[in-house]
């Protein structure tokens, strides 16, 4: 089935660095990829949609140059939080919409990166 | 503005009892109903897409029903594998891209 791969599952960074998410589909192309954050026992909040070959559209409160996405390729996305802080320590998930079996407005998403800032 | 709530916020059940989640919604006409099952740690995983009131799915030992203002998630005789996190969300008709999640159900199913 249609996989989305995420990368790394787990980063612990020091704060004031930066770090960068990767975001792949494997057999499908996804011209439109999702970024979300995900809090202990809460939900997924979007955080910014990213269409490939152009700029990403972010959520209402969510730092565009604190959360820098880019989305060069079909199958690419990438999330990068610059000067990182412990209050950005959180799950990350993205997710990519169109892949097989899901549905026309299905998505599939990646297994999450656990960012903890110390 | 486009709700998910999501009902009970967890369940406790043992093994072979049957049970079934709730999934409320208001949105500026619905795309699509989404269930997702999430695994500590993991991303959510695709289960199903309803589109319509009165469409029903069903996979091994769940099936998803959709009404005008609500969906059902039913569990039948659910096993210790399938305690995880249910999620729903749904796609409305403005800003369609979006998926607008409930806070979910944690499911614990006791051998």
């Amino acid at each position: 089935g249609a996989v989305v791969s995420q990368h790394p599952s787990r980063v612990i960074c020091k704060s004031g660095t930066s770090v960068k998410i990767e975001c792949r589909s494997l057999d499908f192309q996804a011209t439109t990829m999702f970024w979300y954050r995900q809090f202990p026992k809460q939900s997924l909040m979007l955080m910014a949609t990213s269409n490939e070959g152009s700029k990403a559209t972010y959520e209402q409160g969510v730092e565009k140059d604190k959360f820098l996405i880019n989305h060069a390729s079909l199958t690419l996305s990438t999330l990068t939080v610059t000067s990182a802080h412990p209050e950005d320590s959180s799950f990350y998930i993205c997710s990519a919409r169109g892949a097989p079996g899901t549905g026309d407005y299905g998505y599939t998403f990646g297994s999450g990166t656990r960012l903890t800032v110390v | 503005e486009d709700q998910v709530t999501q009902s009970p916020e967890a369940l406790r059940l043992q093994e072979g009892e049957s049970s079934s989640l709730n999934c409320s919604y208001t949105v500026s006409g619905l795309r699509g109903l989404f269930w997702y099952r999430q695994d500590p740690g993991k991303g959510p995983e695709f289960l199903f897409t309803l589109y319509s009131a009165g469409e029903e799915k069903e996979k091994e030992r769940l099936k998803a029903t959709l009404t005008k203002k609500e969906s059902f998630l039913h569990i039948t005789a659910p096993k210790p594998e399938d305690s995880a996190t249910y999620l729903c969300a749904v796609t409305p008709y403005t800003g369609f891209q979006k998926l607008v999640f409930g806070t979910g159900t944690r499911l614990l199913v006791s051998p």
